[in-house]
């Protein structure tokens, strides 16, 4: 089945420590998006990749970081110097060009800070 | 900056009965796209549907449809014949269709289905 995956699923992280997210994509889409949602408020955007060993920061990337090494994996990574970190992240991705405009999302991954 | 707006943070409907959700945007663009997904309690965001600014046709999906009305920056979700599986909260976003690659998101709005 084509579609996007994250793990896992539920995350616990000790203030302090450095956790990954994962985001793999088996649609062959070229653009790939992390988005985080807290309650109430709709998805900002943290970091998005339109090619391998490309990305660039969205609107809240301060706390972030991310990789795109292979087309279909985009980590992120919550570094300790995210000072809120506790929130529901979304992994999305999009076909390449201009007119394929519609981004897909993964189930996403609910982060506690402990 | 484009913003986009969902001022009813929640709405209800009998089911079989039709509900309009809105939403209202920000910009001094002409070319863009207009979205709506639904998040239901799995939390996980599903394309209804999209609409692209430069067609003044109104998108529809089987009974969810749009009422895009780009003087006003209107862009309000109808869904028709409501189903118990539509209980959702419902984002509506917008993305530049100047080869910028951000949604931006609305507040949401929560629809509850009464059955």
């Amino acid at each position: 089945d084509g579609g996007i995956t994250q793990s896992p699923k539920y995350l616990f992280r000790k203030e302090g420590q450095n956790v990954t997210l994962s985001c793999e994509q088996n649609l062959n889409h070229d653009a790939m998006y992390w988005y985080r949602q807290d309650p109430g408020q709709g998805l900002r955007l943290i970091y998005y990749s339109q090619i391998v060993n490309d990305f660039q920061k969205g609107d809240i990337a301060e706390g972030y970081s991310v990789s795109r090494e292979k087309k279909e994996s985009f980590p992120l990574t919550v570094t300790s110097a995210q000072k809120n970190p506790t929130a529901f992240y979304l992994c999305a991705s999009k076909s390449g060009g201009r007119y394929t405009d519609t981004q897909y999302f993964g189930p996403g991954t609910r982060l506690t800070v402990l | 900056a484009q913003t986009v707006t969902q001022s009813q943070p929640e709405m209800s409907v009998q089911e079989a009965e039709t509900v309009t959700l809105s939403c209202t945007y920000d910009t001094s663009e002409s070319d863009y796209y207009l979205f709506w997904y639904k998040q239901p309690p799995s939390r996980q965001m599903i394309l209804v549907i999209r609409q692209e600014a430069y067609k003044q046709q109104n998108a529809t999906e089987n009974r969810f449809s749009v009422n895009f009305q780009k003087a006003a920056k209107s862009f309000s979700l109808k869904i028709s014949d409501s189903q118990l599986g539509d209980a959702a909260m419902y984002f509506c976003a917008y993305r530049s269709g100047g080869g910028s690659e951000k949604l931006v998101f609305g507040k949401g709005t929560k629809l509850t289905v009464n059955p």
